[in-house]
């Protein structure tokens, strides 16, 4: 079965301190992992996709396949990254499937 | 060019009623995804339209269904509804390229049952 798991709900850190938001999948097939962010008042946003290898915002994330994880790591934190972040599978099963974790309330303290 | 629209935001309904729930996608968007969000469970997987037809669907009882119209626009309704019902509904559209996994969520409809 397909599972996201991201261990932490809740995460606080100072302005300025790294940060890293855990993701952890379990996916017999090959995986693509995402990051969903959502801002107060704002919709779900996707944030960065594996397969791209980008950086957004200051936010990087390796896919680690022996570890199955993919972790959201940002040097710096910076208030405006306060938000809700949800890690992502893809299920490709010939449609657009994403199983979601549980997400990660991020809080920026100045 | 205009985002996910999903109709009504908000609604309140009975044990027992059934309720339809509209979402128009982004321009040129021909997938169509629904999720249940609630505080217990996150995000969950409902079903997911392409063309008219449902490609995929998540482990939700019958009462769940959805349909596309030719226009893209997709409607999902739960009939019989249970107090556990109660959940942000979300929306989403993909495309024109599919299987990219970057979904354009709507604000939801938040479905409150007494």
């Amino acid at each position: 079965a397909q599972r996201v798991t991201q261990p932490e709900k809740l995460l606080s850190v100072f302005k300025g301190a790294p940060v890293e938001l855990k993701c952890n999948y379990s996916y017999s097939g090959s995986p693509e992992l995402f990051w969903y962010v959502q801002y107060s008042r704002q919709r779900l946003q996707l944030l960065l996709r594996h397969i791209s290898r980008e950086s957004i915002k200051g936010f990087t994330a390796d896919l680690n396949k022996g570890e199955t994880s993919f972790h959201l790591k940002k040097p710096f934190a910076q208030e405006e990254d306060s938000a809700m972040y949800y890690c992502a599978l893809s299920v490709i099963q010939g449609a657009q499937k994403l199983v979601f974790g549980q997400g990660t309330r991020l809080t920026i303290n100045p | 060019k205009a985002g996910v629209t999903q109709t009504p935001r908000y609604l309140i309904k009975t044990r027992g009623q059934q309720v339809t729930l509209s979402c128009s996608p982004i321009s040129g968007h021909r997938s169509v995804s629904w999720y249940q969000q609630t505080p217990g469970q996150g995000l969950q997987f409902l079903f997911e339209y392409f063309s008219e037809t449902q490609r995929n669907k998540g482990n939700f009882p019958g009462r769940f269904s959805g349909r596309q119209f030719s226009n893209s626009r997709s409607e999902m309704n739960v009939s019989t509804l249970e107090l556990g019902d109660s959940a942000l509904y979300l929306c989403a559209s993909s495309g024109p390229v599919t299987n990219t996994g970057e979904l354009f969520f709507g604000e939801g409809s938040r479905l409150t049952v007494l």
